[in-house]
């Protein structure tokens, strides 16, 4: 079983609807990161938590907001999607320790279409 | 902003050719990373260099780093066609790891 698993993989939803992207992890990290990724743009951070009650904001948070419901789980959602929200969208999940210091390892992406 | 860009954007080889993907720094760093992406899927971590290593090897690859030019490289020898893929570099900066826009490599085979 993969150790950071996405939910949904693929979703297609119209302007104005609220959607809610789920991540889930087994490897007992306490930190988690969600990223979006465009063609040419490489990644960019959304959001990280690097505990329960740990939520910041990265380079591209308007727009998202994120729950950290467990250690395990860690959810982003757009509350009114719009076209150019559309992209992939990976969560990953890091060791503690000084930021950069270890690998972060990633789940298999949610490709999300806005019409 | 981004913190690492690499160079070239993209790059086709034939197998068996090394290929040599570059990454270009801002600020000062403690440590850089390098990871490979296959087409769609999640990123995959492949070697961590610190700012005190020159030169670090792990299999077919063998990553430098310059912290005077604040550049690193990534060198895949004797390419395969299983190495398709984007890479990309990662490197700190405002205490989150921000990622370059990435190298894709194609190698025919």
């Amino acid at each position: 079983d993969a150790d950071v698993t996405q939910t949904p993989r693929n979703r297609i939803t119209k302007t104005g609807k609220r959607i809610m992207l789920e991540c889930s992890q087994t490897k007992g990290h306490d930190r988690m990161y969600w990223y979006r990724q465009d063609p040419g743009l490489g990644l960019r951070l959304i959001y990280y938590s690097f505990d329960v009650k740990d939520i910041n904001k990265g380079e591209i948070s308007d727009g998202y907001s994120v729950s950290r419901q467990a250690q395990a789980k860690f959810s982003l959602s757009l509350e009114s999607a719009i076209p150019n929200q559309t992209a992939l969208y990976f969560c990953a999940t890091s060791e503690a320790g000084l930021v950069g210091d270890n690998e972060q390892f990633f789940g298999p992406g949610t490709r999300l279409t806005v019409l | 902003s981004q913190q690492g860009e690499e160079d070239p954007q993209a790059l086709s080889i034939q197998e068996g050719e090394n290929a040599t993907m570059n990454c270009s720094y801002k600020t000062s760093i403690n440590n850089l990373q390098w990871y490979r992406q296959n087409s769609g899927r999640g990123l995959v971590h492949l070697i961590l260099i610190r700012s005190n290593e020159r030169e670090k090897h792990s299999g077919r690859l063998r990553v430098t780093l310059d912290t005077s030019k604040k550049s690193s490289s990534l060198l895949i020898t004797a390419s395969r066609a299983a190495d398709t893929a984007s890479y990309f570099c990662a490197t700190i900066n405002t205490g989150k790891l921000i990622f370059g826009q990435g190298t894709t490599l194609q190698v025919k085979p």
